[in-house]
């Protein structure tokens, strides 16, 4: 595997249900990133790692939880979400938390809410 | 706080046409600039960047950009485009003294046709 990978590509919960999603980056990166593309929204950042330590939590609500347990992976952990958190979830990592390294995304996880 | 502002949601454009996808910033002291490029059921990639420098920069795929202080913008030119262009592209910005955030425009869809 190369680059950033995410699963699962596609999630369908219901509300009451706890889900996680996870990343995984192989190019030796020191920041991770967790990002939310909704329809018609700009993209927006929920979360940052640097060197597994959250460094940015951008007023995302408590049902998303995130856990950095290593440079290389991040999980997003979802609990009684709701429908408008329906959205595709992007991950991304760089070399390091300055916004003049490159970011390297994945390809996304489609979240369906039901 | 940034914020960034792509005129157009959708430019549509026959192949080997110029195309110009707009982008204008609030202003900040200094900044960095981007331009992403998201395909069908894919990430973003990164394009191009303006971190310092030369105003015109030169990115991936034959795509350029220029850097205008004095009137905010940073708009993304090719002077012949392909059907594989077609995509989804962002334009985003970061204060260089804000952290590592990045803030993304709405994006423009460019839809490439024969």
């Amino acid at each position: 595997e190369t680059g950033v990978t995410q699963t699962p590509r596609h999630l369908v919960m219901g509300m009451t249900n706890k889900k996680s999603l996870k990343c995984e980056q192989h190019l030796g990166h020191n920041a991770m990133y967790w990002y939310k593309q909704s329809a018609k929204k700009p993209l927006e950042l929920m979360f940052v790692y640097n060197f597994k330590e959250q460094t940015e939590n951008n007023s995302v609500p408590s049902r998303f939880s995130p856990e950095c347990p290593n440079s290389s992976h991040l999980f997003l952990h979802l609990h009684t979400l709701q429908p408008e958190d329906s959205a595709l979830y992007l991950c991304a990592s760089s070399q390091g938390r300055d916004t003049s390294y490159e970011q390297y995304f994945g390809p996304g996880t489609r979240l369906t809410v039901t | 706080a940034q914020s960034v502002t792509q005129l157009d949601s959708q430019v549509p454009v026959f192949e080997e046409a110029p195309v110009e996808l707009r982008c204008n910033y609030s202003s900040s002291v200094s900044v960095y600039l981007f331009w992403y490029v998201q395909y069908p059921n894919q990430g973003l990639q990164l394009l191009l960047k303006y971190l310092s420098g030369s105003t015109l920069v030169k990115g991936i795929n034959g795509f350029e950009a220029e850097f205008n202080k004095s009137q905010t913008s940073f708009h993304l030119r090719k002077p012949s485009v392909h059907i594989s262009d077609t995509a989804e592209y962002f334009c985003a910005v970061s204060d260089r003294d804000a952290g590592n955030m990045l803030t993304f425009g709405g994006g423009t869809r460019l839809m490439v046709k024969p």
